[in-house]
């Protein structure tokens, strides 16, 4: 069964401060990774990650994938009050499971001014 | 983009009733999917609705308990049936993003059902 884990389950940051969101995973037969922001109801995308080793990058964030260690990371510099989110990590299986997703728990990440 | 609409977007339901919620896309898609978040957990696949075939149901779901129609390739309903307080959750309807057959997907505002 696939599975995903996120670290930490929440955290709380002051504007300005950069923050390390982790994700692990293990999947049977792997095609990608994702991350999403859900703020009141729906996620929303964010990044998708297939290749190891290159960094995804929009503005302030930026996410990299390791297949060898089946590990990824979202970095948030420079952190503002509107990031305050849950940021959640899923895998998607190769084959034709196309939108089948297995989601981790999400981290709560609050952002104080 | 893809404009996903849901309704309702939320509602107070009594045990051992039905609640049918619909979905809405602004374009054709091939597929939809119905994933539930549980309080303070993380989404999980319910199934995936194909346009003229039979949804497709992970473990743990089946379609006595949710069954789904698609009777088209902008439109699909989920309904909860026979409820009780543990079907308490968000129900969201998502289909995939902008590069086709890739995890990339487009989420609904979800319907939170509270079931007494």
């Amino acid at each position: 069964e696939d599975k995903v884990v996120q670290s930490p389950l929440s955290l709380v940051v002051h504007e300005g401060d950069t923050v390390t969101l982790n994700c692990s995973y293990e999947v049977t037969n792997f095609r990608s990774l994702l991350w999403y922001k859900q703020e009141k109801k729906a996620p929303t995308f964010l990044f998708m990650l297939t290749s190891s080793g290159i960094e995804k990058k929009s503005g302030r964030l930026s996410s990299i994938l390791d297949k060898k260690e089946l590990f990824s990371i979202l970095n948030i510099t420079a952190t503002q009050t509107g990031d305050s989110a849950i940021y959640l990590c899923a895998v998607e299986p190769g084959g034709t499971s196309y939108g089948k997703l297995t989601f981790g728990q999400g981290t709560i990440l609050t952002v104080h001014p | 983009s893809a404009v996903i609409s849901q309704k309702p977007s939320r509602d107070i339901c009594q045990r051992g009733t039905s609640l049918t919620i619909q979905c809405q896309v602004d374009s054709q898609v091939t597929m939809m999917f119905w994933y539930r978040q549980q309080p303070g957990q993380s989404l999980t696949l319910i199934a995936t609705a194909n346009q003229g075939s039979e949804a497709t149901y992970e473990s743990g779901f089946v379609i006595d308990k949710f069954p789904i129609s698609r009777p088209n390739l902008t439109f699909s309903t989920l309904t909860v049936s026979n409820m009780s307080p543990e079907d308490s959750s968000i129900y969201l309807c998502s289909v995939e993003g902008g590069t086709a057959n890739t995890g990339e997907l487009f989420f609904g505002e979800g319907s939170r059902l509270t079931v007494l």
